[in-house]
């Protein structure tokens, strides 16, 4: 069974410093891989897929790189809307499986 | 407008049995998986289980194998989740996400959530 494992599991950032999240996947995922963001409250909103696309009205600086068993999700500038907690998930096989998240709080 | 709506959430003693439902609109239901994800207080995203648009493939993760029933009304756009045997783990809210690719039955990522429903399992 596919295990994720995401690292940090807290990121503190100053607004508008680069913040680099990873996740690692058990096995290799291809580039079957998703990231999503959710803020305290809310309901999780896709951001990246297939490892580096960019979902519908995601902004540029969110961007994600990868292949295989590592991956990484780039915000390049934080703004304050960012600060949130950052999943990643793989759909290369069944089960599917989510990462433990990466809190991105501010510094 | 494209949405999804749970409910049947509430709380429930351990050994009960639950139905949770998504409505959903403003997109062609029967073309799309249906994914339920839940998520304990405090903790991150679990997948639970997935349907193909037919209904006619079904996965679930092993802990709620046997106990959880997915099952979807094509006709009335809507996903249910027949929960039996519930354990204080089980204790989460409760979302439905559409699946992004239509007509796939491969494992898929996804680009539409409801706001959840709550299920407390508690004496």
């Amino acid at each position: 069974e596919m295990v994720m494992t995401q690292s940090p599991a807290t990121l503190s950032v100053s607004p508008g410093d680069r913040a680099t999240l990873s996740c690692r996947a058990s096995q290799t995922v291809n580039s079957n891989l998703a990231w999503y963001q959710q803020i305290v409250g809310q309901t999780p909103r896709l951001l990246i897929y297939g490892a580096s696309t960019r979902a519908t009205g995601i902004p540029a600086r969110f961007s994600g790189s990868g292949s295989g068993t590592e991956f990484t999700l780039t915000i390049s500038s934080l703004q304050s809307e960012d600060f949130a907690v950052y999943y990643c998930q793989q759909y290369n096989q069944w089960p599917l499986a989510f990462g433990g998240g990466t809190q991105v709080e501010i510094k | 407008e494209v949405q999804l709506l749970e409910s049947g959430g509430g709380l429930i003693q351990p050994g009960g049995s639950l139905r949770l439902s998504c409505a959903a609109s403003g997109f062609t239901f029967s073309n799309y998986a249906m994914t339920w994800v839940r998520q304990a207080p405090g903790k991150g995203l679990d997948w639970v289980s997935s349907m193909s648009g037919s209904g006619g493939n079904i996965y679930y993760t092993d802990s709620v194998k046997g106990r959880f029933t997915t099952s979807r009304d094509n006709s009335k756009n809507t996903l249910f989740l027949q929960m039996t045997s519930l354990r204080a783990e089980d204790t989460a809210v409760y979302y439905c996400a559409k699946d992004r690719v239509a007509g796939s039955t491969s494992p898929d990522y996804f680009d539409l959530w409801g706001r959840g429903t709550m299920v407390t399992v508690s004496s």
